[in-house]
This record gives structure tokens, sequence and C-alpha cells, in this order.
């Protein structure tokens, strides 16, 4: 099946720091993407959507400036925390579809997260 | 709003057990249901699906039926192995929507 990498796999960042984590599609062009974040023993939490080559939407509560999102290509798309402070810290997961090739609305693939952890 | 709830872990088990981990969920209209699994180490595959009501989703031994009457979707396995151990996550999402909606997870361990 289709493979979704993430990058780093765990990142620890002094507070006031600002870190990237990049998603990539290994195998299929994935036109859009999503970011989630999960607290421990909580739910994946949608923040944000992405159109390659468009502005990414973001969910109600998410602050667009803090989490910057950029997907700039069809494997590509990148989250940057901005100015990280430790309530920040938590798990960063992506998924990408291609709706072009047919995929179903619910095929989405994610990738294994990124632990991101502010001191 | 829609939501999932999803039975609290950790759940653990004896090889060959029966398992059950309880899943409900919220929304108007007829959403489509879905099981997760995530291995250590690994991102969320999809393990199962159901589309709309009375459907049976099934996969590798698990199965979940999708029950409007009790908006319920209990994942099900008749016998478990060690290799079943991970975290389970219950999930729905609408038709012709990207959003998905998942629940807290359920860590499982298979004990030999």
């Amino acid at each position: 099946g289709a493979v979704v990498s993430q990058h780093p796999s765990w990142v620890i960042c002094k507070s006031g720091t600002s870190v990237k984590i990049e998603c990539r599609s290994l195998d299929f062009q994935a036109t859009t993407m999503f970011w989630y974040r999960q607290f421990p023993k909580q739910s994946l939490m949608l923040m944000a959507t992405s159109n390659e080559g468009s502005k990414a939407t973001y969910e109600q509560g998410v602050e667009k400036d803090k989490f910057l999102i950029n997907h700039a290509s069809l494997t590509l798309s990148t989250l940057t925390v901005t100015s990280a402070h430790p309530e920040d810290s938590s798990f960063y997961i992506c998924s990408a579809r291609d709706p072009a090739s047919g995929m179903m609305e619910y095929e989405q693939y994610f990738g294994p997260g990124t632990r991101l952890t502010v001191t | 709003g829609d939501s999932v709830t999803q039975m609290e872990g950790p759940v653990t088990l004896s090889e060959e057990a029966f398992l059950t981990i309880n899943c409900t969920y919220t929304a108007t209209g007829y959403p489509s249901l879905f099981w997760y699994v995530q291995y250590p180490g690994e991102g969320l595959q999809l393990l199962l699906k159901a589309t709309k009501a009375d459907d049976k989703g099934s996969n590798k031994g698990f199965e979940a039926t999708y029950r409007k009457e009790t908006t319920s979707f209990h994942l099900e396995k008749g016998s478990v192995q060690v290799s079943d151990s991970a975290v389970y996550f219950c999930a729905l999402s609408r038709t012709g929507g990207n959003q998905f909606y998942f629940g807290t997870g359920t860590s499982l361990t298979v004990i030999p």
C-alpha cells in the first residue's frame, strides 16, 4: 500500500525556537495532506488540511501563525511550529491522499508520527 | 458535533482469547466507520471499514458491524495473537468529507 514518511520521528527543542516537521508521500502523489495532533491518551485532532499549491485550511482554534504549513510539492508537506512552548509538546501525525487517483475520501495514508518535546 | 467514544484501555489478553473493543459514535446522517491499527513505531493503518448500516467490515480475523440502531461499531476477534498487540483507533468520516473523528485509542497487549 501507499507509504507516508515523517521526519524527524522525535525532536527536542528549546522554548522559543522553531522546529520543522516533514511529511512525504513515498510512492504516490498527495494532492491533499492533513496534519493531526495527539495528546497522551487522547484522540487525534485534525489541525489543518493542505492542498498542493494553495494555502492550508486550519481547524477552529488552531493558530495559523504558530503552526505554519507548506505544501509546495505533490510529495511533501511541512509543518513548522514557531516559537515553540512546552504546551506545544505533542505527537504530530500527517496523512495524505490523492483524490485524482480515485482514492475514496476516507483513503488517507498516515505517517508514523513525530514526537515533539519542548523544554 | 460528530464524535467517537471508544473503550478505554489498556487491554491485556492471553493468546487465543476473545477480543472486544467497544466503539460508539455520535453523528448526523450516515457516516462511514473505520478501525485503524497502529503498531509500535508505525503509522496508522486501515484495519477495516463499513460505509453503511448493517455492513460488516472484516480483515485479518477482525470484524466490526455498523449498527445504526445502537450507533456502535465494536471491534471483535475470536482468537488474538501476540502479533495483534497494538493501539486500535475507532473513527468516523462523513461521506464526501475529508475529516476523520477518532476515538482515544485502545492499547492491546497480548501475552503468550
